[in-house]
């Protein structure tokens, strides 16, 4: 089993939807889970970034991890043909080099 | 001003030739690393050095040979290119030791031919 696992879709959705994005991990020893965001060409950048189990919201984005489950999830309310990217999961703990899954792309159609 | 950048922004080279790309952060951060992008958008860490010491090597060849003159800047050299080392290279900085919340470069996207 690969330590971080993410769908690489492509996931396609209208303009409005509610976008639902997820990670499942295998490794017990993290603790700290970001999303981030890569447009095309571009460098990731930090979206999301949480601590062990629970919820976190920024605006239309709400992170949640589940860390019984090793599942961790991205929700963004309203999709924006901006919001158009590739969204990576990472995790990482105590001496635990940061792992990145693989990544899904996403397309909001206006 | 540019947090993280990167030069050069494209790189096509021949197969065996020595090439280097430079990384500089204007954060003040502690930090720095390198990570590979391949074809299929996988993003591997490569180094990490926290104030000109090299703290994550993960398997990596040792023609691939980082330096760090100063923490603001982390260099990768590399020897003898193979058509496989195609990818996209990206530079990345984070305060202190924390990789949690990592500032990324614009990417370099070298090609071997």
């Amino acid at each position: 089993q690969k330590e971080v696992e993410q769908d690489p879709g492509p996931l396609s959705v209208p303009e409005g939807a509610i976008v639902s994005l997820n990670c499942t991990y295998s490794n017990s020893a993290f603790q700290y889970f970001m999303w981030y965001r890569q447009y095309s060409r571009k460098g990731p950048e930090l979206l999301m970034y949480t601590y062990s189990s629970g919820n976190k919201e920024d605006g239309r984005f709400t992170a949640q991890v589940d860390k019984s489950s090793k599942y961790i999830s991205l929700f963004i309310r309203d999709s924006q043909p901006s919001d158009s990217a590739t969204y990576l999961c990472a995790m990482t703990g105590t001496n635990t080099p940061l792992v990145f899954g693989k990544g899904t792309r996403l397309s909001v159609i206006a | 001003d540019t947090a993280v950048s990167q030069t050069p922004k494209y790189l096509v080279t021949q197969m065996g030739n020595d090439k280097s790309i430079k990384c500089e952060q204007n954060l003040g951060h502690d930090t720095m690393y390198w990570y590979k992008q391949d074809s299929k958008k996988f993003l591997k860490i490569m180094f990490s050095y926290n104030n000109k010491e090299l703290i994550i090597n993960e398997t990596v060849p040792n023609r691939f040979s980082p330096k760090s003159p100063d923490k603001a800047h982390l260099n990768l050299h590399i020897n003898s290119l193979e058509l496989g080392d195609s990818a996209v290279y990206f530079c990345a900085s984070s305060e202190g030791l924390t990789q949690e919340t990592q500032y990324f470069g614009p990417g370099t996207r070298l090609l071997v031919l």
